[in-house]
């Protein structure tokens, strides 16, 4: 069964402190892989789309990369407004477009 | 400014009603999904849609039903055989379901169910 896992659950950072999360995947022929920021009570909100490896996009202090197998998301010196909880999510390699596999996500608290 | 509505924000129900959660978007999406969040999981599908008058079940669309008559609006129905419909619901919407390519889901702020 296709699977897609983030690590750390949880992540406290000071605000500078730059650092990492990560999202393994299982899904044979990725036909894209995505990231989401969620804040509390609120949908999720679109950040990146990367779709082969070697990929990376970039955001203000965010920036997405991409293996065959996994992707990370890089915060370089993150600011408060930072804290949310970060998604990943990958299409079905066949089958309606819609049918996203989410991670559980990585919850991220950054501290002044 | 174009986006997906979702009503109520928050919503208690009895044991044993069924609730309904709307969705509206005008972004002119042919495709809407249902998805249910429970903490430490990811999002599950429920239902989609990708064109009026046409939906499918997802992975856990025991207890739900949807109806889609208009391409702008895809309620749901929480009936009273879910057995644990406490969560958080979010709607969202894609230019196309079918199996091309096509880009990011659009979501809405969600709906919270609590049951009494």
């Amino acid at each position: 069964e296709d699977q897609v896992t983030q690590s750390p659950e949880a992540l406290r950072l000071q605000e500078g402190e730059s650092s990492s999360l990560n999202c393994s995947y299982t899904v044979s022929g990725l036909r894209g892989l995505f990231w989401y920021r969620q804040d509390p009570g609120k949908g999720p909100e679109f950040l990146f789309t990367l779709y082969s490896a070697g990929e990376e996009k970039e955001k203000e202090r965010l920036k997405a990369t991409l293996t065959k197998k996994e992707s990370f998301l890089h915060i370089t010196a993150p600011k408060p407004e930072d804290s949310a909880t970060y998604l990943c999510a990958v299409p079905p390699p066949t089958d309606s477009w819609g049918k996203f596999q989410f991670g559980a996500g990585t919850q991220v608290v950054v501290t002044p | 400014d174009g986006g997906i509505t979702q009503s109520p924000k928050y919503l208690f129900r009895k044991e044993g009603q069924n609730v309904t959660l709307s969705c509206e978007q005008n972004l002119n999406h042919d495709a809407m999904y249902w998805y249910r969040q429970d903490p430490g999981q990811g999002l599950r599908l429920i239902y989609y849609s990708q064109i009026v008058n046409d939906f499918q079940k997802g992975d856990i669309a025991e207890g739900y039903s949807v109806s889609r008559e208009k391409k702008e609006s895809f309620p749901l129905t929480v009936t009273s055989a879910q057995k644990n419909p406490t969560a958080f619901y979010l709607c969202a919407s894609s230019p196309s379901g079918g199996s091309t390519l096509n880009g990011e889901l659009f979501f809405g702020e969600g709906s919270r169910l609590t049951v009494l």
